[in-house]
C-alpha cells in the first residue's frame, strides 16, 4: 500500500517552454500533497504543499507564477514549471500524505533537463 | 531559525558491520520519521516514530525518538550490500518535513 507515482520519470526541453509532472496517490487519497526539489547531492528542498481543492502554500524564494501547482482531486496533483530555463534544471519530487496520518509517501521523482 | 544536524555525512562500512547514524534539533518536533533513497528514485520511509522515547524496529533497522523530542537515532544491524544508500532524518511538525542533510552508506563487501 501507499503508492505514489509521478510521470513523466524524465523530460527534456527547450529554454522557454513549461512543463507539466503529475503525482498520484495510487491506493489512498491524500489531502496533503508536497512538491520538492533535489539538486545533486544534496537534501530535498520543499518547494511546496498543496491541499486539495486550494491554493498552494509555495515556501519561501519560490516563486508561485513559475511553479503552478494543481491539486484537482485526492489523488492528483499536478506542478508546472513555466517558461522553464536551464537553471530550472533538477530532480523534482512529490510526496503525499494519507489523510489522518503524518507520514509521507514519496513518488519516483521526475528528473528535468533544460537546454 | 531551527537547526538540523545529521551525521555522519558518510560512512564505509564492512558487510555484516552494524551501522549507526543521528539527527539532532534545536527544535522539538512531533513526529519523526526515517527515509532511504537510492539514487535517482524517491525516498521510501523506513521507520516512523510518534511518542517521544519511542523505540522502534523494521527489520534490522531500530529508531528511538529522543526523550527531549529534538533527537533520533537509526540502526542497522547486521549490514548487507543493498543497505548501500542515502539516509535522511525528516522529522515533522504540522504534517511539513525537515530533511536532514542525509548520510550516505557505502558498504564493502
Amino acid at each position: 500500500g501507499a503508492v505514489v507515482s509521478q510521470h513523466p520519470s524524465w523530460v527534456i526541453c527547450k529554454s522557454g517552454t513549461s512543463v507539466k509532472i503529475e503525482c498520484r496517490s495510487l491506493d489512498f487519497q491524500a489531502t496533503t500533497m508536497f512538491w520538492y526539489r533535489q539538486f545533486p547531492k544534496q537534501s530535498l528542498m520543499l518547494m511546496a504543499t498543496s491541499n486539495e481543492g486550494s491554493k498552494a502554500t509555495y515556501e519561501q524564494g519560490v516563486e508561485k507564477d513559475k511553479f503552478l501547482i494543481n491539486h484537482a482531486s485526492l489523488t492528483l496533483s499536478t506542478l508546472t514549471v513555466t517558461s522553464a530555463h536551464p537553471e530550472d534544471s533538477s530532480f523534482y519530487i512529490c510526496s503525499a500524505r494519507p489523510i489522518a496520518q503524518e507520514t509521507q509517501y514519496f513518488g519516483p521523482g521526475t528528473r528535468l533537463l533544460v537546454l | 531559525g531551527q537547526q538540523l544536524n545529521q551525521s555522519p555525512q558518510s560512512m564505509f562500512i564492512q558487510e555484516g558491520e552494524d551501522v549507526s547514524m543521528n539527527c539532532t534539533s534545536s527544535s522539538i518536533f512531533n513526529t519523526w520519521l526515517w527515509y532511504k533513497q537510492d539514487p535517482g528514485e524517491g525516498p521510501v520511509l523506513l521507520i516512523a516514530l510518534y511518542k517521544a522515547g519511542e523505540l522502534t524496529s523494521n527489520g534490522r533497522l531500530t529508531a528511538q525518538f529522543g526523550i527531549t523530542r529534538k533527537d533520533s537515532f537509526l540502526n542497522i544491524s547486521a549490514s548487507i550490500p543493498s543497505d548501500v544508500g542515502i539516509y535522511f532524518c525528516a522529522p515533522s511538525n504540522d504534517y511539513k518535513l525537515s530533511f536532514g542533510a542525509g548520510t550516505t552508506v557505502t558498504v564493502r563487501a
